[in-house]
């Protein structure tokens, strides 16, 4: 049972344009929803996160929209550059992020020049 | 940031030997730490959660007396996978959660991967 579905699984968006990932999760009991980047053969670094206290988090070029009642979050990377190529994943935990990470399955965005 | 730093980056073995996998948060203490492992083009998959000073508690599917996992201090934890099969060719990645009794973020680092190739 996939606890968080990402999608699309791949993305291929033109330098400037707006990337969006969508995550949607079944387990009502998660209450942390960090995006991970990842690039080739590295591990992931934390992008930024939000619980589901607010509907939208920004920083910087990234934006996290949250839809509790939907129980869908979405990854908005404005102003795409080239060096944003990754695989993107999200996730989602309990207890304020305490408990063990559920991953989405990744989205490898490619952002062309 | 916190760092987390795993060694080494890049492994090869022979089928049938044992390989170990240092994590260490080089800046903080780290009750918990998280082994994944992660298959090409693919998400990680959580094998285990190590815990400072007793037993790791495995993901189910994931053999515990083939991925030993030895969390001897706060900031050191290990892998060894034992008599490793070709099949056991993987990126294996740490993670640390900033925190220890109180004060716990919930951000947790990663590290940045070993690759472990068994011929």
């Amino acid at each position: 049972q996939q606890q968080v579905k990402q999608s699309p699984q791949s993305l291929i968006v033109q330098k400037g344009g707006i990337s969006i990932i969508n995550c949607a999760y079944e387990n009502t009991a998660f209450d942390y929803f960090p995006w991970y980047q990842q690039f080739p053969g590295k591990g992931p670094a934390l992008l930024i996160a939000i619980r589901p206290d607010v509907s939208e988090k920004k920083e910087g070029r990234f934006t996290i929209s949250f839809n509790k009642s939907a129980k869908q979050f979405s990854l908005h990377i404005m102003d795409s550059q080239p060096g944003d190529s990754a695989t993107y994943f999200c996730a989602a935990s309990m207890r304020s992020g305490s408990e063990k990470l559920v991953f989405g399955k990744g989205t490898k965005l490619t952002v062309n020049p | 940031g916190a760092v987390v730093s795993q060694h080494p980056s890049r492994v090869i073995c022979k089928s049938g030997t044992s390989v170990k996998i240092e994590c260490r948060s080089l800046d903080f203490q780290a009750t918990t730490m998280f082994w994944y492992r992660q298959f090409p083009k693919q998400s990680l998959m959580l094998m285990a959660t190590s815990n400072e000073g007793s037993k790791a508690t495995y993901e189910q599917g994931v053999e515990k007396d083939k991925f030993l996992i030895n969390h001897a201090s706060l900031t050191l934890s290990t892998l060894t996978v034992t008599s490793a099969h070709p099949e056991d060719s993987s990126f294996y990645i740490c993670s640390a959660r900033e925190g220890g009794l109180a004060g716990n973020t919930g951000e947790l680092f990663f590290g940045e991967g070993s690759r472990l190739t068994v011929l």
